[in-house]
């Protein structure tokens, strides 16, 4: 089955500075990658994701980047702020169907101040 | 309105007891899932099910059996509780067609005595 890999697993940065978190997955089938934030107590929630037929994709501050032929995909956040505190999970799926996705570990972002 | 929904939102038991969640979604999609996040934070798929097919996770025991009334529930029936089954459960929908966004539901925090 899939593995997803995520590093780091605590990231600290300044206030304003950029973020950057790196998965690499296994399963050469998977043409699904979101990124899910998940605050303290909370559900996880969708923050961007990339299908396998797109290099890079970009939302404001937010930006992910695909590495087909490596496996692997990073997410990006630039200027940070305190809001952005939280841990960020990404997961891979083949997509279709009822197919679940497979998390990574997770990386617990600090921002700061 | 909240689109996908749990309850209870905390279950406290005993060992070897008997327990039920229940998920409900009000968006229409096709394919539900159970999702546990133990207590480092680590989200595994369970199941994911629509109308044509039940997907198992190999490593789920059969004491844990989802139960689909109609396409918006997807309920959680936990048998013999044990203590290792203490984490928080997360219900989850996507659409059917180019499906693969999930939406999460406010979680369920089953603790095991």
């Amino acid at each position: 089955g899939e593995n997803v890999e995520q590093h780091p697993s605590t990231l600290s940065v300044q206030e304003g500075d950029s973020a950057v978190i790196k998965c690499t997955y296994s399963d050469s089938a998977s043409n699904y990658f979101p990124w899910y934030k998940q605050e303290l107590g909370k559900r996880p929630q969708l923050i961007i994701d990339i299908r396998s037929n797109v290099g890079e994709k970009k939302d404001q501050r937010i930006a992910v980047t695909l590495n087909k032929t490596a496996k692997h995909f990073s997410l990006h956040i630039t200027e940070t702020q305190p809001e952005d505190s939280a841990v960020y999970f990404c997961a891979a799926s083949k997509g279709g169907g009822a197919d679940g996705l497979t998390f990574g570990k997770g990386t617990h972002l600090i921002i700061q101040p | 309105d909240t689109a996908v929904s749990q309850t209870p939102k905390y279950l406290v038991t005993q060992m070897g007891n008997d327990k039920s969640i229940k998920c409900e979604q009000n968006l229409g999609h096709d394919t539900m899932y159970w999702y546990k996040q133990d207590s480092k934070k680590f989200l595994k798929i369970m199941f994911s099910y629509n109308n044509k097919e039940l997907i198992i996770n190999e490593t789920v025991p059969n004491r844990f059996s989802p139960k689909s009334p109609d396409k918006a529930h997807l309920n959680l029936h936990i048998n013999s509780l044990e203590l290792g089954d203490s984490a928080v459960y997360f219900c989850a929908s996507s659409p059917s067609v180019g499906g693969e966004t999930q939406y999460f539901g406010p979680g369920t925090r089953l603790l095991v005595l």
